[in-house]
């Protein structure tokens, strides 16, 4: 049973950048058959896609962060990472790691991010 | 991008009633080569992270049970339970992954009348 869980910082200054870690157990973070996403939500708000990427390094963003995101993949720690740079008090969510076969089959517990001085 | 919207916003029913969620996307998520739609459904309760129901449109996830169900095809789809638990109380997302800019709807918040 594969298992996700995101790790990093709760509290990320304005200005600066917020980065993340997902370690996958139970399953092989190289298989072609997945991808590994990022998702995230804000407080009381609906779901966000952040972006995507499969084990040859491919990735999608959403448009909406393009700029500011970098998702990468190190399989030999069994994780994948989130870079979100230039963070804003909206960028203030739960972050959500996720296994994707276009959907989402299984997702970590997420952490809060808070953006803040 | 493809736009989802879902209806209504917040929906409450009685126990052992049924519960209609309807989803919307802006253009058609059907992929005619292989006739597959390409939505999913998600259950979210407090605190927890989403949960995935259905994935193509109609297909159950393992697990999920069969109270359940996705219909639906192009750009008009619906979760249906069909007979209202307690443990169901939550908020609803449908989701699209036909292309790869990944969207979902806004969510529907589903309680007891």
């Amino acid at each position: 049973q594969v298992q996700l869980q995101e790790s990093g910082p709760g509290l990320v200054k304005p200005s600066e950048t917020l980065s993340l870690t997902c370690i996958v157990t139970g399953d092989s973070i190289s298989s072609t058959n997945y991808y590994w996403a990022w998702i995230r939500q804000a407080p009381g708000k609906g779901l966000d896609w952040i972006g995507s990427i499969n084990y040859s390094g491919t990735t999608y963003y959403n448009p909406s962060l393009q700029s500011r995101v970098t998702i990468s993949v190190d399989m030999s720690k069994k994780q994948f990472s989130l870079r979100l740079s230039s963070v804003t008090a909206a960028d203030t969510a739960i972050y959500y790691c996720a296994r994707s076969t276009g959907a989402f089959d299984n997702w970590g517990q997420g952490t809060l991010v808070t953006v803040s001085s | 991008d493809i736009v989802m919207t879902q209806s209504p916003d917040s929906l409450a029913v009685s126990l052992g009633e049924r519960a209609t969620i309807n989803c919307k996307s802006s253009q058609s998520v059907l992929y005619s080569p292989n006739n597959k739609n390409y939505l999913s459904w998600y259950q979210q309760k407090p605190g927890q992270p989403p949960k995935l129901l259905i994935y193509w449109a109609s297909t159950r996830e393992s697990g999920v049970p069969d109270r359940f169900s996705g219909s639906g095809s192009g750009t008009d789809f619906t979760l249906t339970i069909s007979s209202l638990q307690a443990e169901d109380v939550a908020v609803y997302y449908c989701q699209q992954y036909y292309l790869t800019q990944i969207t979902f709807g806004q969510g529907t918040r589903l309680e007891i009348k």
